[in-house]
């Protein structure tokens, strides 16, 4: 069965610090796909990024990067310079190829204080 | 402009008064689902459907309902709410295949007393 792992449920930095949150998932699958999502305290969910099981490319936009690790199950997110409005929970999350539709497995999430 | 709507946004009801959450999406999206968000447990799914008249259940549909006679409805029925039933609603859609990503409206905040 998919999992999903985000064992930092909290971080506290100080604006323009650099934050990695971590991601770990497990999958029997060869095939899957693994997506960042952000929420705000506004309460929607913003898509941030999805990337494949056969393009472990890490990749940078703006200020965030993604490092895609197959080998430790790993999909971390770092945001450089962090800014207060970075303030939001993190959601880390899987889908197989192989299981019914799309669903989406996510992570616990991360909620990450920015402050000034 | 391609949208998922959830109606209500915040609805205050009773325990054990039957009611429905509204989801549309705009997109043709042939995949639909909902999930709820509980606090420090993420976001898990209830139900799902891949297309009209074809629904199943998700991880916790215990409580809950579905139907999709139409494309871009999916209705969420709570039959009898209870106070556990108050985490965060959220409809989400996409096309069928994994690996795009879903569009999800905006939540729905549920308060049964």
């Amino acid at each position: 069965a998919q999992k999903v792992t985000q064992a930092q449920t909290e971080i506290s930095v100080v604006e323009k610090e650099d934050v990695t949150l971590d991601c770990v998932y497990e999958t029997r699958d060869t095939t899957y796909y693994l997506f960042w999502y952000k929420q705000p305290p506004s309460g929607e969910l913003v898509f941030l990024i999805r990337r494949n099981s056969f393009d472990e490319q890490n990749e940078i936009s703006g200020r965030y990067s993604w490092n895609f690790q197959k080998s430790t199950s790993s999909f971390n997110f770092t945001i450089t310079a962090s800014q207060v409005v970075d303030s939001a929970v993190y959601f880390c999350a899987l889908s197989e190829r192989e299981t019914s539709g799309s669903r989406l497995t996510f992570g616990e999430g991360t909620q990450l204080t920015v402050n000034p | 402009e391609a949208q998922v709507t959830q109606n209500p946004r915040y609805l205050i009801t009773v325990t054990g008064k039957k009611l429905t959450v509204t989801c549309s999406q705009n997109m043709n999206h042939e995949y639909m689902s909902w999930y709820r968000q509980d606090p420090g447990l993420g976001l898990r799914q209830i139900y799902y459907s891949m297309n009209v008249e074809v629904t199943d259940k998700g991880d916790v549909p215990e409580g809950y309902k579905v139907s999709r006679k139409e494309k871009r409805n999916f209705p969420l029925i709570l039959e009898s709410p209870s106070p556990n039933q108050t985490p965060l609603y959220f409809c989400a859609s996409t096309w069928v295949a994994g690996y795009n990503e879903q569009f999800f409206g905006p939540g729905t905040r549920l308060t049964v007393l």
